[in-house]
């Protein structure tokens, strides 16, 4: 079983600041299987990226994903007020796991 | 652009079956799969089976048996329905969209999802 170690648990930050946010698998992620989703709280996950760096439609470009094998990354460039949310990991493929989620704080 | 849309009680009794429909808006439920995912209060996101459109399902292990997930092409809707609930199963309640999924995983990302709905187990 996969387990998908997300940091930091939350992450406190100001409108115009950078978020990096951090996903570790425990084991290799094949083929990049791995997704980033926005979440607020009473509203749908959002699908961010997948495959670690492709945006889903719509998705301004101020977000990027990055990385491979076990160590993924989610940058947020200039965060924009309504960004301020949890975001969370997901593996896809040959098993499925959830990352616990960083929460992304207004300062 | 599909919508999903969760409903059903709020409240179960323990040992009752848990009952939740996902009404699928804005697109056809056809030539996708449905999945059901739950996140327990404090706790992270479990993902818990998947039907396509045909009906062909399948659960993650430690659900099988108690969990059933059916398809309506008709009314555009899934649903799934969880027996011998106990307060374990106190969640919110997510259906989700997934491109592709074969065996017990799927292999696409879940590209739209509905908003949750909580469902608590209690006497």
């Amino acid at each position: 079983e996969v387990l998908l170690t997300q940091s930091p648990g939350t992450l406190s930050l100001s409108p115009g600041e950078r978020a990096t946010l951090s996903c570790r698998a425990s084991q290799s992620v094949i083929s990049n299987y791995l997704a980033w989703y926005q979440q607020k709280p009473g509203q749908a996950p959002r699908l961010l990226i997948s495959g670690a760096s492709s945006r889903a439609t719509g998705i301004p470009d101020r977000f990027s994903g990055s990385g491979s094998g076990t160590d993924f990354t989610l940058t947020i460039s200039r965060l924009e007020p309504e960004d301020f949310a949890v975001y969370f990991c997901q593996q896809y493929g040959s098993s499925l796991a959830f990352g616990g989620g960083t929460k992304v704080e207004l300062k | 652009q599909v919508q999903l849309q969760e409903s059903g009680p709020g409240l179960v009794k323990p040992s009752e079956t848990l009952s939740l429909t996902c009404t699928v808006s804005g697109g056809s439920i056809s030539n996708y799969y449905w999945s059901w995912i739950r996140q327990p209060p404090g706790k992270g996101l479990e993902f818990l089976g998947y039907i396509y459109y045909t009906g062909a399902t399948n659960y993650s292990p430690p659900l099988t048996g108690r969990a059933t997930i059916s398809v309506d092409t008709s009314k555009n809707q899934f649903s799934l329905k969880l027996s011998s609930v106990t307060a374990a199963d106190t969640a919110v309640y997510y259906c989700a969209r997934v491109g592709y999924c074969e065996g017990g995983s799927c292999y696409r990302p879940f590209d739209s999802w509905g908003q949750g709905t909580l469902v608590t187990v209690s006497s």
